[in-house]
């Protein structure tokens, strides 16, 4: 069964400061989805990318998929308070009839940011 | 609000009783999918359904666990015979079901069994 592994685990920044989560596929992605979650609420989406080496971005964070499909990263530049929380990346599971089946996520990684 | 809608937010059970959740998807989406997570994991899929049918169950969904979509509307889960380990976040998600469909999570319900 396909799993997915996020690096780090947890990541302390300073306020302003660029940082990268990792977020790497046992199988080939058919689709890859970025979520953030605040502690004890639903997941908010941010991304998903479905094209080897895409890349998209909104507001001051950027996603990218590799040639390969097998690894994502999400990066956020000058980071804020408001994006401390838990990124979830997930993967999509591709049904028979070619259409996005459920999501298989990793375990999440907790970004909290120091003011 | 026209996002996906999930009621209670908490439910607090003591173990032996039953439960009934209810996700109310975004009103245009056919797919709808029940999640369960615990804390420190990400979500892990239960189940899921396509209008009114009920595609696929996961290996997690025990038989005391049964969910409906009547109308290809709205779906609850209910939990029978509740038990400590079934505590967690239950989250509803909804999408288009196409080949790039989005899925789009509610609040969740977070169930405490004492």
């Amino acid at each position: 069964s396909q799993e997915l592994e996020q690096s780090p685990q947890s990541l302390i920044v300073q306020e302003g400061k660029n940082l990268t989560i990792n977020c790497t596929s046992s199988k080939t992605l058919y689709g890859l989805y970025w979520y953030k979650q605040k502690y004890g609420e639903g997941l908010i989406f941010l991304m998903m990318l479905q094209k080897g080496g895409e890349e998209k971005s909104h507001e001051k964070i950027t996603a990218k998929l590799d040639e390969k499909k097998q690894q994502s990263s999400l990066h956020i530049t000058a980071s804020q308070p408001s994006h401390a929380g838990i990124y979830l990346c997930g993967a999509g599971r591709m049904n028979y009839g070619g259409s996005q089946g459920n999501l298989i996520f990793g375990k999440g990684t907790k970004l909290s940011v120091k003011p | 609000d026209t996002g996906v809608s999930q009621d209670p937010r908490h439910k607090i059970t003591k173990r032996g009783q039953n439960v009934t959740f209810r996700c109310d998807p975004i009103s245009e989406h056919n797919r709808l999918y029940w999640y369960r997570q615990t804390l420190g994991q990400g979500p892990e899929f239960l189940t899921y359904f396509q209008n009114e049918a009920q595609l696929e169950k996961s290996r997690l969904l025990s038989d005391r666990f049964s969910a409906e979509r009547p109308k290809g509307s709205f779906s609850t889960l209910e939990i029978q015979r509740t038990e400590q380990g079934d505590s967690a976040m239950y989250l509803c998600a909804s999408s288009l079901g196409l080949a790039s469909g989005e899925q789009f999570f509610g609040p969740g319900t977070r169930l405490t069994v004492l």
